[in-house]
């Protein structure tokens, strides 16, 4: 079974500073997904940037950007010129594609962002 | 936004009575979870479809039965809520053409007592 893990519950970022959330996972197969989801305090579950594992490129958009690492199975996000509103839950997602499940994701536990004025 | 729709939003309910959650889509997407969100554990699958009569467990499944009669419909039914199935519930959506992006309801709070 597939894991993914977080091993940062909390971090906090002073305000215009650059942070790196940490994120590992665990898979035999070779053509998956990975996804960084943002949760703030409204629940509604926010998609911040998705990689897929057979791009060697790291995936950018705007101020977030991966570190994606196959070999390791290291998935960080990082956030640039960090905001306000970038305070929130960050949850690591993984799926693997090509069965009957489609997009079943497995999350970590999460790492919950603070961010300084 | 997609269009998702979860109701109830917010529900408290008596320990060992049934509960029925609803998701509707409107994107007559293929595929269509249930997840459940507890502290320290970010988000757990609880059953998926795959196609309308089509469903299966996830990870967390005992105590919980889905239904899903047609496309844009996923029912969730806790036969007889325990104080442990307190949580909060997300749909979600997907198809796996195109960037097979995957939607997430607003969330339905259950809070059994």
């Amino acid at each position: 079974a597939q894991t993914v893990t977080q091993s940062q519950p909390e971090m906090s970022v002073q305000e215009a500073e650059t942070v790196t959330l940490s994120c590992t996972y665990d898979t035999s197969e070779s053509d998956y997904y990975l996804f960084w989801y943002k949760q703030p305090p409204s629940r509604q579950m926010i998609l911040v940037i998705r990689q897929e594992a057979y791009k060697q490129q790291n995936a950018t958009e705007n101020r977030f950007s991966v570190n994606f690492q196959k070999a390791a199975k290291s998935f960080s996000l990082k956030i640039s010129d960090s905001q306000l509103g970038d305070a929130a839950m960050y949850f690591c997602a993984y799926t693997h594609m090509n069965n009957n499940a489609g997009n079943m994701l497995t999350f970590g536990g999460g790492t919950r962002l603070m961010v300084k004025p | 936004d997609a269009g998702i729709t979860q109701s109830p939003r917010h529900k408290v309910t008596e320990t060992g009575t049934p509960v029925t959650l609803r998701c509707h889509q409107t994107e007559n997407h293929r595929y269509m979870y249930w997840y459940r969100q507890d502290p320290g554990h970010g988000l757990r699958l609880i059953h998926y479809s795959y196609g309308v009569k089509d469903t299966d467990k996830g990870e967390v499944s005992d105590g919980y039965s889905v239904s899903r009669s047609k496309t844009e419909d996923f029912l969730l039914t806790l036969e007889s809520a325990t104080s442990s199935q307190t949580s909060v519930y997300f749909c979600a959506i997907s198809d796996t053409t195109g960037r097979n992006t995957i939607y997430f309801g607003e969330g339905s709070w259950l809070t059994v007592v």
